[in-house]
């Protein structure tokens, strides 16, 4: 069965540091994209970075980074120099394409809080 | 830059009676999809869409649940008969492209809307 688990509920960080959020994940399908999602207080959704199962490096976007660990299983995000709007959930995400056709499977996310 | 819309942002209802949420995809995306969210609980897949008809969709997509591209922009979730347990944050999204397309695949959330059941 497909699973994604992130162990962290909550999560502080001071302003400017760095911090990592957890994430594994769980499919037997060797073709799969990995993707973390914000979601500030107001609610919506916003995507920030996508890791592909066969790439050989790991994705970054701007402050944003994936640690990808593939035969761990672990797709954790590193948001590096902190800043208060970054204070949201953080949810973890997976397609895996083993029969499907590729709907998104959440972990129950991380609320980060960045401290001035 | 493109984004996925959604109407209304907030719906209250009664027990009992049909919602239509609306959303408006990317323009050039082909793939479609509706999530909701329980409060404090984690996003949950509905249905996915493709093509004008239905890709794949969950066990909460029961028979009280429909979607619908009436026209070339809008992209519609029904739902004919509320129940209390309906009262969550539904999200749509979009996709240009699905399986293994690299970045290409991911999928683009609209803003949500906010439904509460009475």
């Amino acid at each position: 069965a497909q699973k994604i688990t992130q162990t962290q509920p909550g999560m502080f960080v001071q302003e400017k540091e760095a911090v990592t959020l957890d994430c594994t994940y769980d499919t037997s399908d060797p073709s799969y994209g990995l993707f973390w999602y914000k979601q500030p207080s107001s609610g919506e959704m916003i995507f920030l970075i996508y890791q592909g199962s066969y790439d050989q490096q790991n994705a970054t976007e701007g402050r944003y980074s994936l640690n990808f660990q593939k035969a761990r299983k672990s797709a954790n995000l590193v948001i590096s120099a902190s800043q208060l709007g970054d204070s949201a959930m953080y949810f973890c995400a997976m397609r895996s394409y083993g029969g499907s056709q590729g709907n998104l499977i959440f972990g129950k996310g991380t609320k980060l809080s960045v401290k001035p | 830059e493109p984004e996925v819309t959604q109407t209304p942002s907030h719906q209250v209802t009664q027990m009992g009676q049909e919602v239509i949420l609306r959303c408006v995809p990317i323009s050039n995306h082909l793939y479609f999809y509706w999530y909701r969210q329980i409060l404090g609980q984690k996003v949950e897949f509905l249905v996915s869409f493709y093509n004008n008809e239905i890709s794949e969709k969950s066990e909460i997509f029961d028979d009280q649940f429909s979607v619908e591209r009436p026209d070339g922009s809008n992209f519609t979730l029904k739902i004919r008969s509320t129940k209390l347990e309906d009262s969550a944050m539904y999200f749509c999204a979009s996709s240009e492209a699905l399986l293994s397309s690299g970045s290409r695949e991911t999928q683009y959330f609209g803003p949500g809307t906010r439904l509460l059941v009475l």
